[in-house]
């Protein structure tokens, strides 16, 4: 079974603070994503990286960055966390296939963080 | 503009009724299409997809789905429901040949099914 995991399920931060989102893979996946789950909005997606190192912006990058220095690892940055962050964050995986036809991603449980 | 559009915000049936949840898309060119399933408390989880062949898709826990090219639609559907069913379920679209693997979402439906 793929297993993703992400370091917290629970977060508590102060506006303007530096925050560290987590997550890790064991499936050797290359690509890798950060999404926020909002009521009535669905998932949006933040950052994503086909490779270590690389990174791509999703739909709504503003206030966040992403690292990737090892494959099964990805990590997601507030740089000065807002309440308007306050959300459901998501991570997940995927295989690289040139052919498209191995896209399924599989998520981990997801960071509920509250900015206060 | 790209777009995943999932025509009912939420949806309450009671046990036993069918179920169908809309779902279209607007890329061209050839797509691979999926559902994901939130059920509550739970990480998002594949319930079924389309990469090709048969248009008629079966998942898991008895849902079906059918892509209709003409009408750039993959409705989900599933005859009779339980109380067990009731989750948000998302449609998604991944574009064929994409190599970034990027996956585009609709904004969801909250099934909520009663006993």
């Amino acid at each position: 079974d793929v297993k993703v995991t992400q370091s917290s399920r629970y977060l508590v931060k102060r506006t303007g603070e530096k925050v560290f989102l987590e997550c890790v893979q064991d499936m050797d996946h290359e690509n890798m994503f950060w999404y926020r789950q909002d009521p009535g909005l669905g998932l949006r997606l933040i950052y994503f990286s086909y490779d270590v190192k690389m990174k791509e912006k999703g739909d709504i990058p503003e206030g966040y960055s992403v690292s990737r220095e090892k494959k099964e690892r990805f990590s997601l940055i507030l740089e000065s966390a807002s309440t308007n962050q306050t959300s459901m964050y998501l991570c997940a995986s995927s295989p690289y296939s040139l052919a498209g036809a191995s896209d399924t991603q599989y998520f981990g449980p997801g960071t509920r963080l509250t900015v206060l | 503009a790209q777009s995943v559009s999932q025509h009912n915000h939420h949806v309450i049936l009671s046990e036993a009724a069918s179920l169908e949840l809309g779902c279209n898309y607007s890329y061209g060119g050839t797509v691979n299409l999926f559902w994901y399933v939130q059920y509550p408390g739970q990480h998002l989880q594949l319930l079924l997809k389309y990469f090709s062949g048969d248009p008629l898709v079966k998942g898991i826990k008895g849902f079906e789905a059918e892509f209709i090219k003409s009408k750039f639609s993959f409705n989900l559907r599933k005859p009779s429901v339980q109380w067990s069913d009731t989750a948000e379920y998302f449609c998604a679209v991944n574009k064929r040949g994409s190599t970034l693997g990027r996956l585009y979402f609709g904004r969801g439906t909250q099934l909520t099914v009663w006993p």
